[in-house]
């Protein structure tokens, strides 16, 4: 069964501080590995897409890498308005033909003037 | 703008009512999704379809039933709503399996 595990569960940091949000995963034959944005009452807006472990995507200030073990999403000099819940999901070969994908519970971050 | 819709945006309901959730993309998306998400937890699949006339159920699926006869429009029905039913109902979209999906706002619902 694939497990996705997301940390920390809350990050504060002040704008202008950088930092990393991490998403570990076990998968049997790692598909794709994807980065999504939720702000509050809204619906996941998707931002990146990882296939292989040392892809990197980049989107202004945030960066997502990826490992055979993990992702990493960096935020560089974040602004207050990139605080929202960050959601990982992976999707891996196990899944057959429905290529449905498991979430992980996300991070909330919160990025103070 | 949103390409994907979902109404209502609010729903309360009392318990053993029967009620659909709505949701359309204007994409012309084959593959559609409805996931039920819970504060601080992960996103749950109750329902998936890959085309018309064509549907699966996901982990959450005994309690309702979904069709899709317009690629654009995949409802979501609860025949009797109980008040486990209460969460916020995510509908989302993607033109590929392999691809990130878009998502709707969603639908917020109380069962009382």
């Amino acid at each position: 069964e694939d497990q996705v595990t997301q940390s920390p569960e809350a990050l504060r940091l002040q704008e202008g501080e950088s930092s990393s949000l991490n998403c570990s995963y076990t998968v049997s034959g790692l598909r794709g590995l994807f980065w999504y944005r939720q702000d509050p009452g809204k619906g996941p807006e998707f931002l990146f897409t990882l296939y292989s472990a040392g892809e990197e995507k980049e989107k202004e200030r945030l960066k997502a890498t990826l490992t055979k073990k993990e992702s990493f999403l960096h935020i560089t000099a974040p602004k207050p308005e990139d605080s929202a819940t960050y959601l990982c999901a992976v999707q891996s070969y196990a899944s057959g033909g429905s290529y449905i994908p498991t979430f992980g519970r996300g991070t909330s971050l919160i990025v103070h003037p | 703008e949103a390409d994907i819709y979902q109404t209502p945006r609010y729903l309360v309901i009392g318990t053993g009512k029967k009620i659909t959730l709505e949701c359309s993309q204007t994409m012309g998306h084959d593959k559609m999704y409805w996931y039920q998400q819970d504060p601080g937890m992960e996103l749950h699949l109750i329902h998936y379809s890959y085309g018309v006339n064509s549907t699966e159920k996901g982990d959450l699926s005994s309690e309702s039933t979904v069709s899709r006869i317009r690629t654009e429009h995949f409802p979501l029905t609860l025949e009797s709503a109980r008040p486990s039913h209460t969460s916020q109902y995510l509908c989302a979209s993607s033109s590929d399996r392999n691809y990130g999906y878009t998502f709707g706002s969603g639908t917020r619902l109380t069962v009382v």
